[in-house]
C-alpha cells in the first residue's frame, strides 16, 4: 500500500525567506510524487511531479523538490516565499500500475507574513 | 490550462433528501473521472473512479448505494448522494483526466460543500 506523510500542518515563513514542506512517502513499488496547492475556494492545481525521470523536479512559481530514495522524501522548497504563495498544499503518491489513482497526505497549510 | 467545474459549490439539505453535484470538464474530454471527499483538515479521500459510459469502481468502505455516480459522458459526472444524513456533510471534489492509465494528469473541480441537517 502506498501512503504519505506530510509533516507539519501549518508552517508560517517570512516574506522573502525560504519555504520548506516536507512529504515522506511509503511504497512498495516504484512511486510517482506530486504536489498540489490549493488557494481558497479554488480546484487542486499541479505543482510539480515525479515520474522516475531526473529526481530534482521543477515546477510552476518558482517551487521544486527532490526526490530522495534513501530517505523516502520528497520535501517541496522554494527559495524566496512571497504572500500569494499562502495556501495549502498537499503530497500525494500514485504508482505504475495504479490506474491513475493519487493517495494523498494531510496537507500544510502555509502562512507568508511580512 | 484544463478546466473542470462543479455545481453546486455549496448545498445544505434536510436528512433524508438526496443530493446531485456535477462535474464537468469544461475544455477536455474525460475518459476518467475522479470523486473524492475531504473532510475538515484531513487529506482527499478518494471515493470512487469513473469511466465514461462503465459504471464505477469504488474504493473500500464506500458504499456505492449511497454515493451513486454516473459519468453519461465524456465531459459530465454527476455524484447523487442519497438518503443524506448529517454524517455525509463534507466537502465533495471530482477531478477530471483525458486519459487512461498511469500519468494522465487530472484536473480538479473547485469543490463542492453539503452540509446536511
Amino acid at each position: 500500500a502506498q501512503s504519505v506523510t506530510q509533516l507539519g500542518s501549518h508552517v508560517s515563513v517570512s516574506e522573502g525567506a525560504l519555504v520548506l514542506l516536507r512529504c515522506n512517502y511509503s511504497s512498495s513499488v516504484p512511486p510517482y510524487l506530486f504536489w498540489y496547492v490549493q488557494y481558497p475556494n479554488q480546484g487542486l492545481q499541479l505543482l510539480l511531479k515525479y515520474t522516475s525521470a531526473a529526481t530534482l523536479v521543477k515546477g510552476i512559481n518558482g517551487f521544486e523538490a527532490e526526490f530522495k530514495k534513501s530517505e523516502t522524501s520528497f520535501h517541496l522548497t522554494k527559495p524566496s516565499a512571497h504572500m500569494s504563495d499562502a495556501a495549502e498544499y498537499f503530497c500525494a503518491v500514485s504508482w505504475k500500475g495504479g490506474g491513475n489513482k493519487l493517495t494523498f497526505g494531510t496537507g500544510t497549510q502555509l502562512k507568508v507574513e511580512l | 490550462g484544463a478546466v473542470v467545474s462543479q455545481h453546486p459549490s455549496w448545498v445544505i439539505c434536510k436528512s433524508g433528501t438526496s443530493v446531485k453535484i456535477e462535474c464537468r470538464s469544461l475544455d477536455f474530454q474525460a475518459t476518467t473521472m475522479f470523486w473524492y471527499r475531504q473532510f475538515p483538515k484531513q487529506s482527499l479521500m478518494l471515493m470512487a473512479t469513473s469511466n465514461e459510459g462503465s459504471k464505477a469502481t469504488y474504493e473500500q468502505g464506500v458504499e456505492k448505494d449511497k454515493f451513486l455516480i454516473n459519468h453519461a459522458s465524456l465531459t459530465l459526472s454527476t455524484l447523487t448522494v442519497t438518503s443524506a444524513h448529517p454524517e455525509d456533510s463534507s466537502f465533495y471534489i471530482c477531478s477530471a483526466s483525458p486519459g487512461l492509465g498511469d500519468f494522465n494528469e487530472q484536473f480538479f473541480g473547485p469543490g463542492t460543500r453539503l452540509t446536511v441537517l
